[in-house]
């Protein structure tokens, strides 16, 4: 069981280019998320998906776009990023809402 | 923000002393949960409380929970080097059933 994992761990991005950050899980979780962590500000939500082909807006989705086409596997994607999405980004999936399960973190800087 | 506070924001302590963390919140909730992060690493679930409890244990963790305070703590007793690391506490959102973290504390167990 490889649990959650991320892929890539680590990406250097210049202002206005495109990326996609892969989120998968072998635990048949129903419920994926994605979240960004910051100094100081603890995690904040960015997408979340409740099923596959679902997905909803988190607390700061501005820039971001997700899709969630097989169960197992949740992408979040950066269009154009921009310096303020430097952040490390966690993927997470949980079985009917309760506690979650983080893969290893993504750390992104975008100069 | 929707965020939650917790406090100390940093402690240090030695090996074999208890460690108490305080967490706050906003809004009604379903459950309370408390996460560890290692340095670079992921979240890890350590423990969930529900609404309509008042104490939990798990190990040589404790977890209390007054809801018409809006708040929480994380006891660790008998602490050991290996407890060095960041504590988050979660708050499940009642109305839209997303986590809700708060800032962290940060502890160092010396040897």
């Amino acid at each position: 069981n490889a649990g959650v994992t991320q892929t890539p761990k680590f990406r250097v991005l210049k202002t206005g280019q495109s990326m996609t950050l892969l989120c998968a899980q072998d635990m048949n979780h129903e419920y994926m998320y994605w979240y960004r962590q910051d100094p100081g500000m603890g995690l904040r939500l960015i997408h979340y998906s409740v099923g596959e082909g679902t997905t909803a807006k988190g607390e700061v989705p501005d820039g971001y776009n997700v899709s969630r086409l097989k169960k197992q596997n949740f992408l979040l994607g950066l269009e154009s990023a921009a310096p303020s999405q430097t952040s490390v980004y966690f993927c997470a999936s949980s079985l009917a809402g309760y506690e979650q399960y983080f893969g290893p973190g993504t750390r992104l800087t975008v100069t | 923000s929707q965020q939650g506070e917790e406090d100390p924001q940093a402690l240090s302590i030695q090996e074999g002393e208890n460690a108490t963390m305080n967490c706050s919140y906003k809004t009604s909730i379903n459950n309370l949960q408390w996460y560890r992060q290692n340095s670079g690493r992921g979240l890890v679930h350590l423990i969930l409380i529900r609404s309509n409890e008042r104490e939990k244990h798990s190990g040589r963790l404790r977890v209390t929970l007054d809801t018409s305070k809006k708040s929480s703590s994380l006891l660790i007793t008998a602490s050991r080097a290996a407890d060095t690391a960041s504590y988050f506490c979660a708050a499940k959102h009642s109305n839209t059933g997303k986590l809700i973290f708060g800032q962290g504390t940060t502890l160092q167990v010396k040897p």
